[in-house]
């Protein structure tokens, strides 16, 4: 099945400055990768997305990039601000199925 | 518009007692799928629900574990007779359609077992 490893594990960054989670997938087929940020005591949020189609997507401070060839994937937060602070989970998926393959989450940290 | 609701929140249970977990997907969403979340650890599927059917139990363990999404209430995720390794997060995600990559999840119940 699909594995996805994701780095850093944690991550502290100084308000303001740019924070940025790597993950690679083993799965060629997976096509669909979605960013989640989970807050304490909360579920995972959906905070964006990107197809196979686009190496590229960017919404507001945030934004993702897609290197199929290589089979990894990056989140990017430019201007972190102290509410950024939360774990970010990265996951993979195949067309048409359902399964998410979820990465081990990164610790962020942003210090005021 | 209430999102997925979970509850409880959490749940304390002794060894070898049973675990009952509900999630209420959102108005209009039919699929519902179960998570767990070990420490540390990220997210994997357990199983996949229709109403009254399951999809999908690939991720379910083969003992102990069981599943249902009635046609009337809530989904059920149940464990019976646990053990200190099944103390986790569970999470429940629904979605309006199969495939739909639209996942709402709930808070999650977070269960230990002392």
């Amino acid at each position: 099945g699909e594995n996805v490893e994701q780095h850093p594990s944690t991550l502290s960054v100084q308000e303001g400055d740019s924070a940025v989670i790597k993950c690679t997938y083993s799965d060629s087929a997976s096509n669909y990768f979605p960013w989640y940020k989970q807050e304490l005591g909360k579920g995972p949020q959906l905070i964006i997305d990107i197809r196979s189609n686009v190496g590229e997507k960017k919404d507001q401070r945030i934004a993702v990039t897609l290197n199929k060839t290589a089979k990894h994937f990056s989140l990017h937060i430019t201007e972190t601000q102290p509410e950024d602070s939360a774990v970010y989970f990265c996951a993979a998926s195949k067309v048409n199925d359902y399964k998410l393959s979820f990465g081990a989450g990164t610790t962020v940290t942003v210090r005021a | 518009n209430a999102g997925v609701m979970q509850n409880p929140r959490h749940l304390v249970r002794r060894r070898g007692q049973e675990a009952r977990l509900r999630c209420s997907p959102m108005k209009g969403h039919s699929h519902v799928y179960w998570y767990r979340q070990l420490p540390e650890e990220g997210l994997k599927f357990m199983v996949y629900l229709q109403k009254e059917n399951i999809i999908d139990e690939s991720g379910m363990p083969k003992e102990r574990f069981s599943a249902e999404f009635p046609k009337e209430g809530p989904s059920i995720l149940r464990i019976q007779q646990v053990v200190r390794g099944d103390s986790a997060a569970y999470f429940c995600a629904s979605s309006p359609q199969s495939g739909d990559y639209g996942y709402t999840f709930g808070s999650g119940t977070r269960l230990t077992v002392v």
